[in-house]
């Protein structure tokens, strides 16, 4: 069956610091990969998306993400994290043409000052 | 609207009571969907629309739960005989067409069953 692990619950770093957040899916075909954002009290946003070409992706707000067939893995990084960035990040897999997506359980990212 | 619309923000009920969720899709998106997020669980696929194909319920936990999506547009998720553990933020979201396209989120409402 289909599925995505997030390995983190939390992951604190430092304002200014690099940032990567791993992602691991369970998928026999290729993947439509996502990387979404969720403020508090708020719904998700799409960061970025992976459906072919680069395996290199770039989003909003300065993240990128990295598709790696050999690993099964999504990678969302961000070379210099600012305070804004704390949230709780989902990796996706979009599985079957109907669009259904399948979630992980989300990574809490802290920011120390 | 510009984005995915859901209301009431905030629902607050007793148990045994029904409850209906709103959710106003973007303009032209033909797909829609309804998701629970538990605390500190990721999110549940509940149902699916699109266009007007019969809707995929295979995530609706109980005959509790139903939902409809009136005219390929506004969306109503009912929850009968609600249980505490019904307790959760429920998202919306549409999209543009079938697979693959990325689902655009509403900010979700927040239901507690007392």
């Amino acid at each position: 069956a289909q599925s995505v692990t997030q390995p983190d619950i939390h992951i604190t770093v430092s304002e200014g610091a690099s940032l990567e957040l791993r992602c691991n899916y369970s998928y026999g075909a290729t993947p439509y990969l996502f990387w979404y954002v969720q403020s508090p009290g708020q719904g998700l946003q799409l960061l970025l998306k992976y459906f072919s070409g680069d395996t290199l992706v770039q989003g909003i707000k300065g993240f990128e993400a990295e598709f790696k067939r050999s690993q099964s893995s999504f990678n969302l990084r961000k070379p210099s994290v600012h305070w804004s960035d704390a949230a709780e990040y989902f990796c996706a897999v979009g599985v079957g043409r109907d669009d259904k997506i399948i979630f992980g359980k989300g990574t809490r990212l802290h920011i120390l000052p | 609207g510009a984005g995915v619309s859901q209301s009431p923000s905030n629902k607050v009920t007793e148990k045994g009571k029904d409850v209906e969720l709103r959710c106003d899709p973007i303009s032209g998106h033909t797909a829609l969907y309804w998701y629970r997020q538990s605390l500190g669980q990721g999110l549940e696929f509940l149902i699916y629309f699109q266009g007007n194909s019969a809707p995929d319920k295979s995530g609706l936990p109980s005959d509790r739960f139903s939902a409809e999506r009136t005219g390929g547009s506004v969306s109503t998720l009912t929850i009968q005989r609600t249980q505490q553990e019904d307790s959760a933020v429920y998202l919306c979201a549409s999209s543009l067409e079938i697979g693959p396209s990325a689902q655009h989120f509403g900010d979700g409402t927040r239901l507690s069953i007392l």
